[in-house]
C-alpha cells in the first residue's frame, strides 16, 4: 500500500509555487512530510493526523483531506533552498505508527 | 545539541568482507530505525527497535543483522556485502507510540562495495 506521489519531478523558477500530492487507496492514520537534499539525510517538515487538517510553517504548508486518503504539500514563493526530494511517509493504524510507508518521492528543483 | 550520529560517514569494503555501521543518539528516544537508501529511491526500512524489542522487516536479507546494546547505540552488521548492498544507510530515532512522532535522521553512512 505504498502511497503515490505526484508529480515525480518539478522544476520551478524562484518565487513560483508548487503543489506535491500524496495519495493512498486506503484511509490513512497519519501523513508525514520530509525533505531530503542531495547527499543529506531527510529532514522532517510536518505531520498531519486529522481529516481536514491544515498545517503550515512560513511558506510551506500541507493539508489532509476529509477522507484522509490524500495529503498535499504547498510550497509558495519558492526559494532556492527548497530544492530537494520531498517524501511523504504514511501510517495506516495508530497501533503501527512507528513504521512509515514511504512514497517514491518528488524531486523539486528551484532555479534562479 | 541532542542529535543522531552515524559513523563512519563513508565506508568502503570489499565484496564479502563483513562491515559494521554504528549509530548513536543523545535524544534518549526509545525507537531506533535502520534504513537503506539507494540513489533516487525512497528509504527502505530494514529493522527497527522499540527499546530492546527487535522488529525485522520481512524482506530484509539475512545478510543484514542489527544489535542494540543500550538505548543510545545501535549497530548494523552486513555479514557478506555484495555489490547490491552499496547504498546510503540511514539511522533514525523517534519517541515511542502514542504519537505519531517525527523521525530524526542521522547524516547517513555511504557504503561502497568494491
Amino acid at each position: 500500500q505504498q502511497p503515490v506521489q505526484s508529480p515525480q519531478a518539478v522544476i520551478l523558477r524562484e518565487g513560483e509555487d508548487a503543489v506535491i500530492n500524496c495519495s493512498s487507496s486506503k484511509a490513512l492514520y497519519s501523513v508525514h512530510w520530509y525533505r531530503q537534499k542531495h547527499g543529506e539525510a531527510p529532514v522532517f517538515l510536518m505531520i498531519l493526523l486529522k481529516g481536514g487538517e491544515q498545517k503550515g510553517h512560513e511558506k510551506i504548508s500541507a493539508s489532509f483531506n476529509e477522507k484522509k486518503q490524500q495529503s498535499s504539500l504547498y510550497l509558495t514563493a519558492s526559494q532556492l533552498s527548497y530544492s530537494g526530494t520531498y517524501f511523504c511517509g504514511t501510517s495506516l493504524h495508530p497501533g503501527n505508527n512507528r513504521k512509515l510507508i514511504w512514497g517514491l518521492g518528488t524531486s523539486l528543483a528551484v532555479n534562479p | 545539541d541532542a542529535m543522531v550520529i552515524q559513523n563512519p560517514r563513508y565506508q568502503v569494503t570489499q565484496f564479502g568482507k563483513p562491515v559494521t555501521l554504528s549509530c548513536s543518539q543523545t535524544l534518549n528516544h526509545n525507537v531506533m530505525y535502520w534504513y537503506q537508501q539507494k540513489s533516487s529511491q525512497a528509504p527502505k526500512l530494514l529493522f527497527h527497535y522499540y527499546d530492546k524489542d527487535f522488529n525485522n522487516e520481512a524482506d530484509t536479507p539475512d545478510n543484514f543483522q542489527s544489535r542494540r546494546p543500550n538505548t543510545s547505540f545501535c549497530f548494523l552488521d552486513i555479514r557478506s556485502p555484495g555489490l547490491g548492498d552499496a547504498a546510503m544507510y540511514l539511522c533514525a530515532t523517534s519517541r515511542p507510540s502514542g504519537g505519531p512522532y517525527e523521525q530524526y535522521f542521522g547524516p547517513g553512512t555511504r557504503l561502497t562495495v568494491t
